[in-house]
């Protein structure tokens, strides 16, 4: 199983919806959870950082944390042709000294 | 203004050519790690470093030395780079306590 598991898409929503990616974990100690965004051939640029069960919202952006489920997703609302982009789950595992990455999904927003 | 900063941008050698590429953070940051991401793979870690002189291996460590001798560098070197190591590298530092990791602007290295 791996540590972080994300679906590789493409996920393909119209302009204006709302688009959900969604990111399992297994190490049930992990305590921090992120949201990278990285365009072809770029950085990863963070959107989100979570800590707690629940919803924590940024804009158009709402990261939600379900730690019984060991479950973390993020809305993007009023999605954007600008927001295609690849979306990185990351969890900070082993203690909090290693930061494990998903393998992103892969988002299309279409006109 | 904050930042992380790889070089080169871009580098294409040949098998067994020495070759370190640098990586320099602004932030004071007690961490910093070293990334390789490959199509299908995702980012994987390579080592990472909590402070100077204090390095430990990631995921995929083999092929690869690294160095912490001030808390600003972390350079990244491949001894005898071979093809496999033809990827796409990100240098990333952070204050740790959970916070998250900034990234250099990553390096393209092509092994011929």
């Amino acid at each position: 199983q791996k540590e972080v598991e994300q679906n590789s898409g493409p996920l393909s929503v119209p302009e204006g919806a709302i688009a959900s990616l969604n990111c399992t974990y297994s190490d049930r100690v992990s305590q921090s959870f992120f949201w990278y965004r990285q365009y072809s051939g770029k950085s990863p640029e963070l959107i989100m950082s979570i800590y707690s069960n629940g919803d924590k919202e940024d804009g158009r952006f709402t990261a939600q944390l379900n730690k019984a489920s060991q479950y973390v997703s993020l809305l993007i609302r009023d999605s954007q042709p600008s927001d295609s982009a690849t979306y990185l789950c990351a969890v900070l595992t082993g203690g909090g000294n290693k930061l494990t990455f998903g393998t992103g999904t892969q988002l299309k927003v279409e006109l | 203004e904050a930042q992380v900063t790889q070089n080169p941008r871009y580098l294409i050698t040949v098998t067994g050519k020495k070759l370190t590429v640098t990586c320099s953070q602004n932030m004071n940051h007690e961490y910093m790690s070293w990334y390789r991401q490959d199509p299908g793979l995702g980012l994987r870690q390579i080592y990472y470093s909590m402070n100077v002189e204090v390095t430990d291996k990631g995921d995929v460590p083999e092929g690869y030395k690294v160095s912490r001798k001030e808390k600003r560098n972390f350079p990244l070197i491949l001894e005898s780079p071979s093809p496999n190591q033809t990827s796409l590298y990100f240098c990333a530092s952070t204050s740790g306590g959970g916070q998250p990791q900034h990234f250099g602007d990553g390096t393209r290295l092509s092994i011929l």
